[in-house]
């Protein structure tokens, strides 16, 4: 079965600070892994996703998120955060077609001024 | 283009009710997932229809159960309804084999009491 590990409950950062969310994966095959953020009371918003290829993917709001196939691992990266990124952010997995998505348990973002 | 709407947003209900709520997902989408999110368990897929038929089913209750009807719009119900089904309820559409992404609906917060 799939699984998807997000380390981190909580992570708080100043504003301006590079961010790194962990995300560790455990499939078969390698999986389409994606990133989303959700507000308080509100849905899931897509940053990015990864099938294939470039190992690199980059997606909206300046986050990007790199695939290791080694460490089976897919973390999400800013190099600068603002203060409206404080949210809860989510890591899924699937094999594609009718296997639903796998998330983790999120990580919480915390914005400090 | 118009995303996934589902309605209702707020919904309360009593134990032993029973419940229908309703996704619309993003024109030309075939596919339609939903998920329950808690405080405890997180999100957790429910189950996945695909040209009205049911493709996959997470590890829920017979009590939660879903249809699609031929303009892809899904209906997912609860019957007799529990304490603990307290929960935003989430669909997600997609392309076929979510190459494309899942877009997710800002949810419906369902409380029983």
């Amino acid at each position: 079965a799939q699984s998807v590990t997000q380390p981190d409950i909580h992570i708080t950062v100043s504003e301006g600070a590079s961010l790194e969310l962990r995300c560790n994966y455990s499939y078969g095959a390698t999986p389409y892994l994606f990133w989303y953020v959700q507000s308080p009371g509100q849905g899931l918003q897509l940053l990015l996703k990864y099938f294939s290829g470039d190992t690199l993917v980059q997606g909206i709001k300046g986050f990007e998120a790199e695939f290791k196939r080694s460490q089976s691992s897919f973390n999400l990266r800013k190099p600068s955060v603002h203060w409206s990124d404080a949210a809860e952010y989510f890591c899924g997995s699937t094999g594609g077609g009718a296997d639903g998505l796998t998330f983790g348990k999120g990580t919480h973002l915390i914005i400090q001024p | 283009k118009a995303g996934v709407t589902q309605t209702p947003r707020y919904l309360i209900k009593t134990r032993g009710q029973q419940v229908t709520l309703s996704c619309s997902p993003i024109s030309g989408h075939r596919s339609v997932s939903w998920y329950q999110q808690t405080p405890g368990q997180g999100l957790q897929f429910l189950f996945e229809y695909f040209s009205e038929t049911q493709r996959n089913k997470g590890n829920f209750p017979g009590r939660f159960s879903g249809r699609q009807f031929s303009n892809s719009r899904s209906e997912m119900n609860v019957s007799t309804l529990e304490l603990g089904d307290s929960a935003l309820y989430l669909c997600a559409s997609s392309l076929d084999t979510g190459e494309g992404g899942y877009t997710f609906g800002s949810g419906t917060r369902l409380t029983v009491v």
